[in-house]
């Protein structure tokens, strides 16, 4: 079984819809994060949480919301989807007992907003 | 801010060949950590080798290794003996020291040709 989940792992919406994408992980880590991929602009961070009840803004959270509901679980929000909000989406974990914090990706969710 | 860059959004090389993926990046910080992931068309991302900026020896994993020079700031990846498989694209990512965050560069896309 795969460590790192993410579902769904494709959907489209249409624009003005609220979306929930969830992940959930067996690893054991303290830390996730919410990545987008966008074409020519590699991943970028959009929220990350260091446990429960530590979650903080990445480089790009406007228009998105996140849940920590377990340790195990982080879902990432559009509360209104826009069209450029079409991209890939990853979620991550790693462990801060870790000293590299090597983080490991869920296989993530291609989300399409039309 | 750190950043950091791929030059080379696609490169091409011949099956059983090497191949060098170039990668630049930039920071005040003194000791950090530095990755190369991988992603096939299945868009899973997979570790394929870290480094660590406080030492000098280059990481080596099976035909992957890499080429730090701290003081140029420049974190390349050889591939040798290039097999099909290899095919995919390619991100070097920075590791922020305090909070773990991963920056991205834009990635590069591998060709293998047989």
């Amino acid at each position: 079984d795969a460590d790192v989940t993410q579902t769904p792992r494709n959907r489209i919406t249409k624009t003005g819809k609220r979306i929930m994408l969830e992940c959930s992980q067996t690893k054991g880590h303290d830390r996730m994060y919410w990545y987008r991929q966008d074409p020519g602009l590699g991943l970028r961070l959009i929220y990350y949480s260091f446990d429960v009840k530590d979650i903080n803004k990445g480089e790009i959270s406007d228009g998105y919301s996140v849940s920590r509901q377990a340790q195990a679980k982080f879902s990432l929000s559009l509360e209104s989807a826009i069209p450029n909000q079409t991209a890939l989406y990853f979620c991550a974990t790693s462990d801060s007992r870790q000293l590299s914090y090597e983080q490991y990706f869920g296989p993530g969710t291609r989300l399409t907003v039309t | 801010a750190q950043t950091v860059t791929q030059s080379q959004p696609e490169m091409s090389v011949q099956e059983a060949e090497t191949v060098t993926l170039s990668c630049t990046y930039d920071t005040s910080e003194s000791d950090y950590y530095l990755f190369w992931y991988k992603q096939p068309p299945s868009r899973q991302m997979i570790l394929v080798i870290r480094q660590e900026a406080y030492k000098q020896q280059n990481a080596t994993e099976n035909r992957f290794s890499v080429n730090f020079q701290k003081a140029a700031k420049s974190f390349s990846l050889k591939i040798s003996d290039s097999q099909l498989g290899d095919a995919a694209m390619y991100f070097c990512a920075y590791r922020l020291t305090l909070t773990g965050k991963l920056i991205f560069g834009q990635g590069t896309t591998l060709q293998v040709k047989p």
